[in-house]
């Protein structure tokens, strides 16, 4: 069983290039949603998914579009990147979309990237 | 104000000690509330989820204050295992899951 799986794991990045980090979960996880995490910042959350075809903004969306074609599929997209995106990237999903319902989140191993 | 505020350690204890972290969360209309746990370099991993009444697994054993926003971890018999980062989660509005900074704890021989 798979879980959730991050690509690429590492990535270096020029300023202006853009790029995908891909997230697929096999578990038929309604709930998807990709965070950042910067040293003592914790995990910050930049978009959600409660189902194919919905998404919307967490607390950092700024210079991220994603979208969800898919249940298995949550692609993360990086426009023009900047250093400030300098980050360790993570895709986690939930069993419920519905409020109040959703539970535990399963992370991926995450994506190291940095920008130049 | 920081949706979930916690001690930023580190706690260094010894091997065989109990050891408390805490917890507040700012949006009183939070419905669910988690501890994870995350080793260096790794994803983070669910340890418990915390409940009003309190619930227990093993040596670790979680508090929820509805009334003050907060809530406990409490570690007894602490291993070498347990070293890592432990980060309080609350899913304050609608799937929008808030995450601590994280506090470090390293247990000693």
């Amino acid at each position: 069983n798979a879980g959730v799986t991050q690509t690429p794991k590492f990535q270096v990045l020029k300023t202006g290039q853009s790029m995908t980090l891909q997230c697929a979960q096999d578990m038929n996880h309604e709930y998807m949603s990709w965070y950042r995490q910067d040293p003592g910042m914790g995990l910050r959350l930049i978009h959600y998914s409660v189902g194919a075809g919905i998404t919307d903004q967490g607390e950092v969306p700024n210079g991220y579009n994603v979208s969800r074609s898919t249940t298995e599929d949550f692609p993360l997209r990086l426009l023009s990147a900047a250093p400030s995106q300098t980050s360790v990237y993570f895709c986690a999903s939930s069993y419920s979309g519905q409020a109040l319902q959703v539970g535990e989140l399963f992370f991926g191993e995450g994506s190291r990237l940095t920008v130049l | 104000r920081k949706e979930v505020e916690q001690d930023p350690g580190p706690f260094n204890v010894p091997e065989g000690a109990t050891v408390a972290f805490n917890c507040t969360y700012s949006n009183s209309a939070s419905q669910s509330f988690f501890w994870y746990r995350q080793d260096c370099r790794k994803e983070p991993k669910l340890l418990m989820s915390v409940y009003s009444s309190g619930n227990e697994d093993g040596r670790f054993t979680a508090q929820l204050n509805r009334a003050s926003q907060y809530i406990s971890l409490l570690i007894r018999d602490s291993k070498l295992s347990d070293s890592a980062t432990y980060l309080c989660v609350v899913n304050g509005n609608f799937n929008k899951f808030y995450f601590g900074s994280g506090t470090k704890l390293n247990v000693k021989p």
